[in-house]
């Protein structure tokens, strides 16, 4: 049984780039969450998605988007980098939305993304 | 606005003994916590979570206690192993409606 994964593992872009994160939700599950974390932060939300519609959005700039697939799988895309970007971007799955509120996130290893 | 503070950024134990990691809320509104654990290179996951209709959940060598008078959560770990030495995260919800909320970590670290 696949858990979630995420890829790439380790990436680094210069100011101004654009970079795309993916996800693969663990079996089962229907709904995406992404998370960031800066060092020495906790995970802050991003945004939530669930039947390919962005559901709840945290405070974040229109400079973050994302998207979902049929298939449940996920993409964050982050335009016009900044050196405060540079963190651990997480991918969690749940089943359902209030799954994500629950405590029943899995999640993935994360995206190291360093900007430069 | 802080709303989930792990005000300890570390806590050292010896093995055996208890640890005691704690963790202050400020909106009224969450009423499902949690804690998670994170080690280096891996995402979190989940440890063991309370409702506030409760003051206490155990499971196994962890147990969480919630004050809701005093806004404030506590997770023992007891007897502490080596393999406890992680980064654990509070998180809270006003369940079903809104997605956790993390505070900034605790790195326990069980000293053999």
């Amino acid at each position: 049984d696949a858990g979630v994964t995420q890829s790439p593992t380790h990436l680094i872009k210069t100011r101004g780039q654009q970079v795309t994160l993916r996800c693969s939700p663990k079996s089962g599950h229907d709904t995406v969450s992404w998370y960031q974390q800066a060092l020495g932060q906790g995970p802050q939300f991003i945004f939530q998605y669930y039947e390919e519609e962005e559901r709840q959005r945290g405070n974040f700039p229109d400079r973050f988007s994302g998207h979902q697939f049929p298939n449940y799988s996920s993409e964050l895309n982050v335009n016009a980098l900044l050196l405060g970007d540079s963190a651990l971007y997480l991918c969690a799955s749940s089943l359902g939305l209030a799954g994500g509120s629950t405590g029943e996130l899995f999640f993935g290893e994360g995206s190291r993304l360093t900007v430069l | 606005d802080q709303q989930v503070k792990q005000n300890s950024p570390s806590l050292s134990v010896q093995e055996g003994r208890i640890s005691i990691l704690n963790c202050d809320y400020t909106n009224s509104m969450f009423d499902y916590f949690l804690w998670y654990k994170k080690y280096p290179a891996e995402g979190p996951t989940f440890l063991i979570s309370i409702s506030s209709i409760k003051d206490k959940n155990e499971d196994g060598r962890f147990t969480v206690f919630l004050n809701k008078s005093a806004k404030h959560l506590s997770l023992h770990i007891v007897p502490s192993q080596p393999g406890d030495s992680a980064v654990y995260f509070c998180a809270a919800s006003d369940r079903g409606n809104t997605p956790l909320v993390f505070g900034k970590g605790t790195r326990l670290s069980v000293i053999a």
